[in-house]
């Protein structure tokens, strides 16, 4: 079974400063997708980015970038300019891409406060 | 506006009272799941459905029963709670054809006493 690994329970960082949350994962598959979500304190589960696993190129979608090594099973989440907002609970998450089932596990979270 | 629809949103309630929480999505998605989220844990599956009339068992199974007699419910069964099942429920859904991006209900916040 996959597993997905968040050795960081808790991060701060300070307003406008970047910071960088750590993911390492294991599987024996070669195809699949990884993903970032976060939960602010609504609860509400908001995807942040999504990596395809073929793909080398890693993605960025505005503040918000990934360094994918697959080698390594290693999927860390980079956040520039950190504003108030970005304090929520982020979670890691691994799915195997088979036919009609996109079972998606998750790691533990990493709880990040923003201070200002 | 896409979305998945829980409900009830909080519910506190007594051991072996019988418990339904709903899940609706308006996506047309295929594939359904539900999720309990547990401090330390996690989003642990407990039920997963690939389509209408097709459930299957996730990793925490016990106590809980689901139906998919529609593409567009899921409901999460409590036959009879017990106190260890006092936790955060989530309900995603996706389509199986896409990029595999789950898309989350708001949460119920079950306390079973």
């Amino acid at each position: 079974a996959q597993t997905v690994t968040q050795s960081q329970p808790e991060m701060s960082v300070q307003e406008a400063e970047t910071v960088t949350l750590s993911c390492t994962y294991d599987t024996s598959e070669n195809n699949y997708y990884l993903f970032w979500y976060k939960q602010p304190p609504s609860r509400q589960m908001i995807l942040v980015i999504r990596q395809e696993a073929y793909k080398q190129q890693n993605a960025t979608e505005n503040r918000f970038s990934v360094n994918f090594q697959k080698a390594a099973k290693s999927f860390s989440l980079k956040i520039s300019d950190s504003q108030l907002g970005d304090t929520a609970m982020y979670f890691c998450a691994f799915m195997k891409r088979r036919y009609n089932n996109n079972d998606m596990r998750f790691g533990a979270g990493t709880r990040l406060t923003v201070k200002p | 506006e896409a979305q998945v629809t829980q409900n009830p949103r909080y519910l506190i309630t007594v051991t072996g009272k019988k418990l339904t929480v709903t899940c609706s999505q308006n996506m047309n998605h295929e594939y359904m799941s539900w999720y309990r989220q547990d401090p330390g844990l996690g989003l642990r599956q407990i039920y997963y459905s690939m389509n209408v009339e097709v459930t299957d068992k996730g990793d925490v199974p016990e106590g809980y029963k689901v139906s998919r007699k529609e593409k567009r419910n899921f409901p999460l069964i409590l036959e009879s709670p017990s106190p260890n099942q006092t936790s955060l429920y989530f309900c995603a859904s996706s389509s199986t054809g896409g990029t595999g991006e789950l898309f989350f209900g708001e949460g119920s916040r079950l306390t079973v006493l």
